[in-house]
């Protein structure tokens, strides 16, 4: 049992360039999301979902588009990376009356 | 925003109980408490939640006050593993639609 995980656990991009975030679950959780954390801050919503082909945004969406075509699986794509994208990012996932599980991160340098 | 206030950081001796507060004045009756911890570089991990008992399990206890306006979050030994930013935050329980809303935290600090 894996739990949450995440691909790439890091990764370079430069300006502009596009990429997608994989997070994948094995615990059959409705609901997913994504998450940033810059330096010395805390989480910061992007996206989330409560079901298989539904989103919705977060607290910080723009730059960023999602898809839950799937119910193990969480998308975050940015389409065009820009330097203030820098951050590490964490998918987390639940269902109701359990607590979120989380992976451990993506970190995203856009040069 | 979050809906919770913690100091930004504590110490604590190792084998001491670690005692984190938190204020959450506006808690609504359907919210829980709930406390994570984020280890350096590692995404954050489940520790405890409660309604209005106190709760106890293998990593710590939750005592909330009788006005559910604060609760505290006691490792009651703590080690240097124990080092970590843990939150507390506020959330109806049934409510996948609601995600968790973070705030910085409060910083332990284990020392020996």
């Amino acid at each position: 049992n894996a739990g949450v995980t995440q691909t790439p656990k890091f990764r370079v991009l430069k300006t502009g360039q596009s990429m997608t975030l994989l997070c994948a679950q094995d615990m059959n959780h409705e609901y997913m999301y994504w998450y940033r954390q810059d330096p010395g801050m805390g989480l910061r919503l992007i996206h989330y979902s409560v079901g298989e082909g539904t989103t919705a945004k977060g607290e910080v969406p723009d730059g960023y588009n999602v898809s839950r075509l799937k119910k193990q699986n969480f998308l975050l794509g940015l389409e065009s990376a820009a330097p203030s994208q820098t951050s590490v990012y964490f998918c987390a996932s639940s269902s109701d009356r359990r607590p979120l599980h989380f992976g451990n991160g993506t970190r995203l340098t856009v040069t | 925003d979050a809906k919770t206030t913690q100091p930004p950081s504590m110490d604590c001796a190792e084998g001491r109980a670690a005692n984190l507060p938190c204020n959450h004045s506006t808690i609504s009756g359907n919210e829980y408490v709930y406390w994570y911890r984020q280890i350096h570089s590692q995404g954050p991990q489940y520790i405890i939640h409660g309604l209005k008992n106190n709760e106890t399990n293998e990593m710590a206890s939750l005592i909330i006050t009788e006005d559910r306006k604060s609760s505290t979050l006691i490792l009651p030994h703590a080690t240097l593993r124990d080092t970590a930013v843990y939150y507390c935050i506020v959330r109806v329980v049934n409510s996948g639609n609601t995600p968790l809303v973070f705030g910085k935290g409060t910083r332990l600090s284990v020392i020996a």
